[in-house]
């Protein structure tokens, strides 16, 4: 099984302001196969990125994924106050078990 | 895309619970299927997947439920079910229906229902 570890488990920063998320594979995965869900407090997730840079239908475009190999990472790249929220990294593919990284909250400063 | 999750409940160590997923706004019967959790604070979990019946209608589980969680699916019913036995205090968390993005190849999830929450507690 492949384990995801995401960094920081915390950013605080205010709106406005450039966010970059990490997200580092345990061994290395296909880019194909890595994606970002953002999860506000009460709601479901919302897919974000998928393929490891295609944002998903009605994602803005300050939301932006990169990466290959074991390293990845999502870059919001002007803050808004609807993106202070919790995001988790995915890995959906090349083995039959999926697995989700535990998470960065994304906080207001 | 609609996806309704029911069933949930407060259930003791041991018991069985049965969730169910009523799909709306898309073909069902294409769709693979995924049950995803989150124990009250913390992150997701993946639960397992189910294929179409196309795709052969296999099933994938997550090593902590395997063997005592079974995905099925009743495509004239458009409706998604996880059966859930032996359960532990460790399953409590709210379960999540999604449907997965692509048909065919594997995705990630696109669409997510709201919730039910599953307590494990004597």
């Amino acid at each position: 099984e492949i384990v995801l570890t995401q960094s920081p488990g915390t950013l605080s920063l205010s709106p406005g302001e450039r966010a970059t998320l990490s997200c580092r594979a345990s061994q290395s995965i296909s880019s194909s196969h890595l994606a970002w869900h953002q999860q506000k407090p009460g709601q479901a997730p919302r897919l974000l990125i998928h393929g490891a840079s295609s944002r998903a239908a009605g994602v803005p475009d300050r939301f932006s994924g990169s990466g290959s190999g074991t390293d990845f990472a999502l870059t919001i790249s002007r803050l808004e106050p609807e993106d202070f929220a919790v995001y988790y990294c995915q890995h959906y593919g090349g083995s039959f078990v999926l697995s989700f990284g535990g998470g960065t909250r994304v906080e207001i400063k | 895309v609609q996806l309704v999750e029911s069933g949930g409940g407060l259930v003791k160590p041991g018991g069985s619970l049965r969730l169910s997923c009523a799909a709306s706004g898309f073909t069902f019967s294409n769709a693979w299927m995924s049950w995803v959790r989150q124990a009250p604070g913390k992150g997701l979990e993946w639960v397992g997947r189910i294929k179409s019946k196309t795709d052969g209608g296999t099933t994938d589980y997550a090593a902590p439920v395997k063997g005592r969680f079974t995905i099925s699916r009743d495509d004239s019913k458009n409706t998604l079910y996880l059966q859930m036995n032996s359960l532990r205090s460790e399953d409590t968390a709210v379960y999540y229906c999604a449907k997965d993005r692509a048909t065919g190849t594997f995705s990630p999830p696109d669409s997510w229902g709201q919730g039910t929450l599953v307590t494990v507690s004597s």
